[in-house]
């Protein structure tokens, strides 16, 4: 089946940038996605990326893409410990096709 | 809309006794997922629904798992008889198939001991 790699901790101090890395295996995913869990909640979309695109961006965030390579990864700015919480990589053709991740735990430090 | 509702938010059970999981998904919202998360395994699709009609039941781990959609409002995922390797948090999602984006609810956290 399909397959999403993602490393599991990263850690950053506050006022650095996070950059958290994730593959892919479905070339014919449509749409690449970011999603972030906080403790006990459940997932929330954060930003996704078409296919086609190379780079987006949204305020903090950006998202870069390598669709040669599979590769996707979610830049954090002035990382703040509001951003602590489960980062999930996600690929699929729409929302009911999503494949995700295992989820990367970032840990800001003060 | 109060978004996707999940309930029970938290259920011990008993091995060997019947659970039922419940999800109320967003007004207007045709698809509906059911996930499970653990540790080991991370975020596993088990089944969704599209205008309450299972498509897709091939992640339902067995038997014991069964889930059903009776009307657009309402969904439940039962596991019979439970097992203490059921112990995860299990997630209700729904999504309009239009939008890329799937909401999630708050997720319901099962131990069977």
């Amino acid at each position: 089946g399909e397959d999403v790699e993602q490393s599991l901790f990263l850690s950053v101090r506050e006022g650095d940038s996070s950059v958290i890395n994730c593959t892919y295996t479905d070339s014919s995913s449509t749409y690449l996605y970011w999603y972030k869990q906080e403790p006990g909640a459940g997932l929330q979309l954060l930003t996704y990326i078409f296919s086609n695109m190379d780079m987006k961006q949204d305020q903090r965030l950006t998202v870069l893409l390598n669709k040669k390579d599979k590769h996707l990864s979610l830049r954090i700015a002035d990382t703040q410990t509001g951003d602590s919480a489960i980062y999930f990589c996600a690929s699929g053709a729409g929302s009911y096709q999503l494949t995700f991740g295992k989820g990367t735990k970032l840990s800001v430090i003060p | 809309d109060a978004g996707v509702i999940q309930s029970p938010r938290h259920e011990v059970t008993e091995m060997g006794q019947e659970v039922t999981l419940r999800c109320k998904p967003i007004s207007g919202h045709d698809y509906l997922f059911w996930y499970r998360q653990t540790m080991m395994r991370g975020l596993e699709l088990l089944i969704y629904f599209n205008n309450n009609v299972p498509i897709d039941d091939s992640g339902m781990p067995e038997d014991r798992f069964s889930a059903k959609m009776p009307n657009a409002s309402f969904s439940t995922l039962k596991i019979q008889p439970s097992e203490p390797r059921d112990s995860a948090v299990y997630f209700c999602a729904t999504g309009d198939g239009l939008n890329t984006e799937a909401f999630f609810g708050q997720g319901t956290r099962l131990t069977v001991v």
